[in-house]
């Protein structure tokens, strides 16, 4: 079974500029999310989709981010504009109702400067 | 959401056995509770899930007392490849987890 798919896996960015990742889940998983984890910290939750609907984005800075999920497949996650505390990597995680557990990709580091 | 609390840091050595303990007082009836182990540069890994009493698979085993209200993570015969960071999550399979600061394991030879 193919993984959960990212890229880029790196990316520098000026403050300011804008920035997009790309997420393929695991063929079939209905649930997609999004995660932020910052260097020593533990991920944080951005935003998860239930097929190509959103079920929470509450901790999704919506002044500056944004994702979306079309046809319920792919993903992507976009910065609109970039600040320094941005910088960290993004992980995106795919799961299917009644399979415990997540599978999540490599993720994509991102560094402001 | 139930909160769940664990160890910063821990250190062992080759061939040990590793017991990390989290605590999650407020798990909810329909909780489950799951374990991560996490790389340095990769996402986090599903390491083992129960709900009650042992699950035991060819990594690792849980056990959760009668009341739910912590759990166990036993690592066998641990070697230098273990070394990680692992996060204790309680939550249902239908919704969202969220991760902690989780437990650092550091095995030296």
């Amino acid at each position: 079974e193919a993984g959960v798919a990212q890229s880029p896996r790196y990316k520098i960015i000026e403050k300011r500029q804008s920035v997009a990742f790309w997420c393929n889940p695991i063929s079939g998983h209905a649930t997609l999310y999004w995660y932020q984890q910052i260097l020593g910290q533990g991920p944080k939750l951005l935003i998860q989709f239930q097929n190509n609907g959103v079920v929470d984005d509450s901790q999704l800075p919506k002044d500056r981010f944004s994702a979306e999920r079309l046809k319920g497949v792919d993903s992507t996650l976009k910065i609109q504009p970039a600040k320094l505390e941005d910088s960290a990597v993004y992980l995106c995680a795919s799961s299917s109702q009644g399979i415990y557990g997540y599978t999540f990709g490599s993720g994509t580091r991102l560094t402001v400067v | 959401l139930a909160k769940t609390t664990q160890p910063i840091s821990m250190d062992s050595y080759e061939g040990q056995e590793v017991n990390i303990t989290c605590s999650h007082n407020n798990i909810a009836t329909n909780d489950y509770i799951t374990w991560y182990q996490q790389f340095p540069s990769q996402g986090p890994r599903f390491i083992i899930q129960g709900y009650k009493t042992k699950v035991t698979n060819e990594v690792a085993s849980l056990f959760i007392p009668a009341d739910r209200k912590s759990s166990t993570l036993s690592l066998p015969r641990v070697s230098l490849s273990d070394t990680a960071v692992y996060y204790c999550l309680v939550g249902d399979n239908f919704n969202k987890f969220y991760f902690g600061s989780g437990t650092k394991l550091n095995v030296k030879p």
